[in-house]
């Protein structure tokens, strides 16, 4: 799978948008991009996952750019519960079936 | 809502002891998954099953066994349980390799 880089770090006021990047330069034709994150002691969560186009659930958008190259997870309005640490991982599934989470972004939600 | 569950959220066992970790989901799916995450060495797969009776070694299954008899259940077994084993475990369950769906883990501590 495709190794993904996120920034260690980011904030976000509570009701605003919070938009987290993601780069994954040498990702390949058949990998998917998923995000997940992980509320402190909590077991990963599933957000979203993508190929190409730009997806939208009841949690988040995801946006991928035409190249594919790098991505953006949109949380539209931010809450404290939000607060957590978000992967991005290139995933083909397949026999490939494990998930490789890297450091992952923490995102703080100030009040 | 899929739905993971796992007995326990914490449990202390001594070096030496047998532990059973169980893990059921309610949504039929056919893959299901244990790891074990630890700080700075993230997220590792330790067993993963693809349907009943069936089992596939992960990254690190040395130490452990794993049990699925019926299609919702997957039990991870420390056959004797060490220091080294002290970890947070998590199940996770998928209707195919790709989006995992995680229960809320077990912290193992063993004294």
């Amino acid at each position: 799978d495709a190794k993904t880089t996120q920034p260690p770090s980011m904030d976000c006021a509570e009701g605003r948008a919070a938009n987290l990047p993601c780069n994954h330069s040498t990702i390949s034709g058949n990998e998917y991009v998923y995000w997940y994150r992980q509320i402190h002691s909590q077991g990963p969560q599933y957000i979203i996952h993508g190929l190409k186009n730009n997806e939208t659930n009841e949690m988040a958008s995801l946006i991928i750019t035409e190249d594919r190259k790098s991505s953006t997870l949109i949380l539209p309005h931010a809450t404290l519960r939000d607060t957590a640490v978000y992967y991005c991982i290139a995933f083909s599934g397949g026999s490939n079936y494990k998930l490789t989470f890297g450091k992952g972004t923490l995102l703080t939600v100030n009040p | 809502d899929v739905k993971v569950t796992q007995s326990s959220r914490y449990l202390v066992k001594r070096t030496g002891e047998k532990v059973f970790l169980e893990c059921v989901q309610d949504m039929d799916h056919e893959n299901m998954f244990w790891y074990r995450q630890d700080p700075g060495l993230g997220l590792r797969l330790i067993y993963f099953s693809y349907d009943v009776k069936m089992k596939e070694k992960g990254d690190i299954p040395e130490g452990y066994s794993v049990s699925r008899e019926k299609k919702e259940r997957f039990s991870l077994i420390l056959e004797s349980a060490s220091t080294n084993q002290t970890s947070m475990y998590l199940c996770a369950s998928s209707p195919r390799v790709r989006e995992q769906y995680f229960g809320p883990g077990t912290r193992l501590t063993v004294t």
